[in-house]
């Protein structure tokens, strides 16, 4: 099975800063990551899809990028509602099934 | 637009049974591979299950292979999770969510299940 694993796990930001979070797959996936947000009590929302394509209503300041086995989520411009937990994901192909990252959680500094 | 709207969850003991459904709309369901996420007080997202358009195959995570059992109705556009032999570590919010490859995936609010003697 393929593993997710994200870095940091713990992230102490300020706002306006440009923070990156990376996925690391443990083998090549081509570019079937997709990025959400998840705020406490509420459900992932997604924020990026196939690596880099931005979902439609997410601020543009959200980038994606990479391939292979190397991904990565950049927040240019830290917003206040922005402080959140942030998970990778791949969909494989057989058996079904969905891998997650450990998530990072942002918060406030 | 695309709604999946969870319900069925609550306070069982262990050992117990629940069943979990999850109300589809604003797309065409019976086309849609559909899957159960979980997720536990505090912890991250796990993956629970899986089943295909038709319901022709079902997959599971380890854990709950043998105890759970996915299945749908797509005269009603609606999904299910049978749950067996619960055990507190089953204890989590779930969601059903529709995840195609390549392109935007859509998930429901969750419905929270407590596995508590």
């Amino acid at each position: 099975d393929i593993q997710l694993t994200q870095s940091p796990s713990f992230l102490s930001a300020s706002v306006g800063d440009r923070v990156t979070i990376t996925c690391r797959a443990s083998q090549g996936i081509s570019t079937y990551v997709t990025w959400y947000q998840q705020k406490p009590g509420k459900a992932p929302k997604l924020l990026i899809y196939a690596a880099s394509t931005l979902q439609n209503g997410v601020p543009p300041r959200f980038s994606g990028s990479g391939s292979g086995a190397e991904f990565s989520l950049t927040i240019s411009g830290l917003q206040p509602e922005d402080f959140a937990t942030y998970y990778c994901q791949h969909l494989n192909s057989y058996p079904p099934s969905l891998t997650f990252g450990g998530g990072t959680k942002v918060e406030i500094k | 637009q695309v709604q999946l709207v969870e319900s069925g969850g609550g306070v069982v003991q262990p050992g117990g049974s629940l069943r979990l459904s999850c109300a589809a709309s604003g797309f065409t369901f019976s086309n849609s591979g559909m899957h159960w996420v979980r997720q536990s007080p505090g912890k991250g997202l796990e993956w629970v299950a899986f089943i295909r358009s038709d319901g022709s195959s079902r997959f599971y995570e380890d854990s709950v292979r043998g105890r759970f059992t996915i299945s749908r109705d797509n005269f009603k556009d609606t999904l299910y999770l049978h749950m067996n032999s619960l055990r507190t570590e089953d204890t989590a919010v779930y969601y059903c969510a529709m995840i195609p490859y390549g392109d935007p995936d859509y998930w429901g609010q969750g419905t929270l299940v407590t596995v508590s003697s």
